[in-house]
């Protein structure tokens, strides 16, 4: 089926350092989500993204995270300045259309030091 | 806000057996909303195992099986017979969002699922 990568797989980082993490999403897709997951916890919603813009964010968007996707490349996600309960493991998704399967990569574990 | 609720921590099951892992839901921002099981096998990345639109309406793939019910708010998934390449990680979710259905998902903690040869 339809891949979507992501990098990197693992990043150390030191607390108040800044962190992009990186999404290839399959390739005609145009909306692009981002999800937390906390180790024993559930996976959570932070962004929806289309057309260069945020539709939806949760409460866990905070304002030192943000998204782009400059000129079809990459999905990215800035995290600046980190802090110690950004560790966790972040997923990418993609999906064609709103509402439609949304397609996931394998995640970034992202550790907090 | 929206939640879902499904079997915790581990389930083993010998080869051949029947499986159910249970998934029940709480909404109020939709009445209905889309509901989806998804699965991780080891050592790859989340894929869409099967999803449900309509109330009533059951969803199948791979030998698995889940029905939508309203009146309990569950979609349980079910397996007459499972196999040893069936061990996974299972997610029941549900999707939601004020920019349309689906724009976000609400997930389950996940069920692991051991089948023993």
């Amino acid at each position: 089926g339809p891949k979507v990568l992501q990098i990197p797989s693992h990043q150390i980082i030191d607390m108040g350092q800044m962190v992009t993490l990186n999404c290839d999403p399959v390739s005609n897709h145009l909306y692009f989500y981002w999800y937390k997951q906390i180790l024993g916890q559930q996976m959570e919603f932070l962004v929806n993204f289309y057309n260069g813009k945020v539709m939806e964010k949760s409460k866990l968007f905070k304002d030192q995270f943000s998204v782009e996707r400059p000129d079809g490349s990459y999905f990215t996600l800035k995290i600046q300045p980190t802090a110690l309960e950004d560790s966790a493991v972040y997923f990418c998704a993609s999906s064609l259309v709103l509402g439609d399967t949304q397609y996931f990569g394998p995640g970034t574990r992202l550790l907090v030091l | 806000g929206d939640s879902v609720t499904q079997t915790e921590g581990q389930v083993t099951v010998s080869e051949s057996k029947s499986l159910i892992i249970n998934c029940t839901y709480s909404t109020t921002s939709i009445a209905y909303p889309n509901l989806f099981w998804y699965v991780r096998y080891p050592g790859e990345g989340l894929q869409l195992l099967l999803k449900v639109i309509t109330a009533g309406q059951k969803g199948s793939s791979r030998g698995f099986e889940a029905t939508y019910n309203k009146e309990t708010t569950s979609f349980h998934l079910q397996k007459a017979s499972v196999q040893e390449s069936d061990s996974a990680v299972y997610y029941c979710a549900l999707g939601e969002g004020y920019v349309g259905d689906n724009s976000k998902l609400i997930w389950g903690l996940g069920t692991s699922l051991v089948v023993n040869p």
